[in-house]
């Protein structure tokens, strides 16, 4: 079955760290996106992708970095400048620039202890 | 750019009873439109999209909702909830000239009560 796929599912950081979260798509689609998730805030864009090795900021870059090496990948680093970091964060693919449907991956629960 | 609204953060409703998800957005100017459902610790589910054409747009699971052009709103309706709907539901809107770019709301959640 074609989807997206983030991995892992729950991860745990130290304060100071930088952590990669993983985001994998079979789906053959061009646009890729990262979406952070906090509690009565809805999803607000971090970074995206519309082809390999080409990124654009989101409305929330800041603390974060991204590559996207092949068509396939993007994952997502959280960097230690990122003053609050725990939040949900999901993955997201559009076939094309047409925005017609964005698919989303189960996300990735970040807590920093 | 484009702002979604969800005024309602949560919505509890009893099993059986119908149930309407307000949504309003900020332009009506060449907009896609969805609504998504998350149910706790998952990535969104589309429950619907209007592209074009018919303003009455259908669902899984029984759920429908209607563009309105003049008011800018896309409010969500089943008119008879399960249980199992409870989740939460984000609108979201693209605008088509702004490549990439989709708004979301901040959420209602929809708790059903047996």
């Amino acid at each position: 079955d074609g989807g997206i796929t983030q991995s892992p599912k729950y991860l745990f950081r130290k304060e100071g760290q930088n952590v990669t979260l993983s985001c994998e798509q079979n789906l053959n689609h061009d646009a890729m996106y990262w979406y952070r998730q906090d509690p009565g805030q809805g999803l607000r864009l971090i970074y995206y992708s519309q082809i390999v090795n080409d990124f654009q900021k989101g409305d929330i870059a800041e603390g974060y970095s991204v590559s996207r090496e092949k068509k396939e990948s993007f994952p997502l680093t959280v960097t230690s400048a990122q003053k609050n970091p725990t939040a949900f964060y999901l993955c997201a693919s559009t076939l094309d620039r047409a925005n017609t449907e964005a698919f989303f991956g189960q996300g990735t629960r970040l807590t920093v202890v | 750019a484009q702002s979604v609204t969800q005024l309602d953060s949560q919505v509890p409703v009893f099993e059986e009873a119908p149930v309407e998800l307000r949504c309003n957005y900020s332009s009506s100017v060449s907009v896609y439109l969805f609504w998504y459902v998350q149910y706790p610790n998952q990535g969104l589910q589309l429950l619907l999209k209007y592209l074009s054409g018919s303003t009455l747009v259908k669902g899984i699971n029984g759920f429908e909702a209607e563009f309105n052009k003049s008011q800018t709103s896309f409010h969500l309706r089943k008119p008879s909830v399960h249980i199992s709907d409870t989740a939460e539901y984000f609108c979201a809107v693209s605008d088509r000239y702004n490549f990439n770019k989709f708004y979301f709301g901040s959420g209602t959640k929809l708790n059903v009560k047996p």
